[in-house]
């Protein structure tokens, strides 16, 4: 098993600009999330999802959006980028209580 | 709002010492995890915890859970080096037949362990 993937791993975005982040799991995981990593802190929930076409948001969901076509993927789209979405990106999925973090995605915007 | 505030958020210590690091959280719950990250890398699971009065270990390290407290305790035995990084508590707000995994972190505990 590859576990929880996550691309890209380092990304510069200009302000304004969109992207998406993919996330994919191939333990066939039900529930699936976003979080962000600022500098010095904790995990902040961006969104979740129970399973497919069901998502929801969590604490910081201002400024992107997801979609979960598929029990396997679960893409984060920034639209209009700013410098506050400056953060390290980290996908998890879990069977229920323990998640499994995939290995994130820095990202930068200038 | 939940809250979640661990102590101490830098921890500088000798090998061989004990010490505990503490998760304190301001709503009831019954699910905690605790975390492990290294520099630049991305969070293993340590412990899950699910019920008040758990305690669970994995080598030089044990948790424990009081939820009347709601307090959760990583204690650390003869620490060594390859025990330095940052560990996190994560508490999950809701009750296991409503939990939808939405867990509350706190800011993490930097450990640092010298010779």
């Amino acid at each position: 098993n590859a576990g929880v993937t996550q691309t890209p791993k380092f990304r510069i975005l200009k302000i304004g600009q969109s992207m998406t982040l993919q996330c994919a799991q191939d333990m066939n995981h039900n529930y699936m999330y976003w979080y962000r990593q600022d500098p010095g802190m904790g995990l902040k929930l961006i969104y979740y999802s129970v399973g497919a076409g069901i998502t929801d948001k969590g604490e910081v969901p201002n400024g992107y959006n997801v979609s979960r076509s598929t029990t396997e993927d679960f893409p984060l789209r920034l639209e209009l980028a700013a410098p506050s979405q400056t953060s390290v990106y980290f996908c998890a999925s879990s069977p229920r209580d323990k998640q499994f973090f995939g290995p994130g995605t820095r990202l930068t915007v200038l | 709002e939940l809250k979640v505030e661990q102590n101490p958020l830098f921890l500088s210590m000798q090998e061989g010492k004990n010490y505990t690091i503490y998760c304190n959280y301001s709503t009831t719950s019954d699910r905690l995890y605790w975390y492990r990250q290294d520099p630049g890398k991305s969070l293993e699971s340590l412990f899950v915890l699910l019920s008040n009065g758990a305690v669970k270990q994995e080598g030089r390290l044990m948790a424990s859970l009081d939820t009347k407290a709601r307090l959760s305790t990583l204690h650390i035995t003869a620490a060594v080096h390859d025990l330095s990084a940052t560990y996190f508590c994560a508490v999950d707000p809701g009750n296991y037949g409503g939990s939808q995994g939405n867990l509350i972190f706190g800011k993490g505990t930097k450990l640092s362990v010298k010779p």
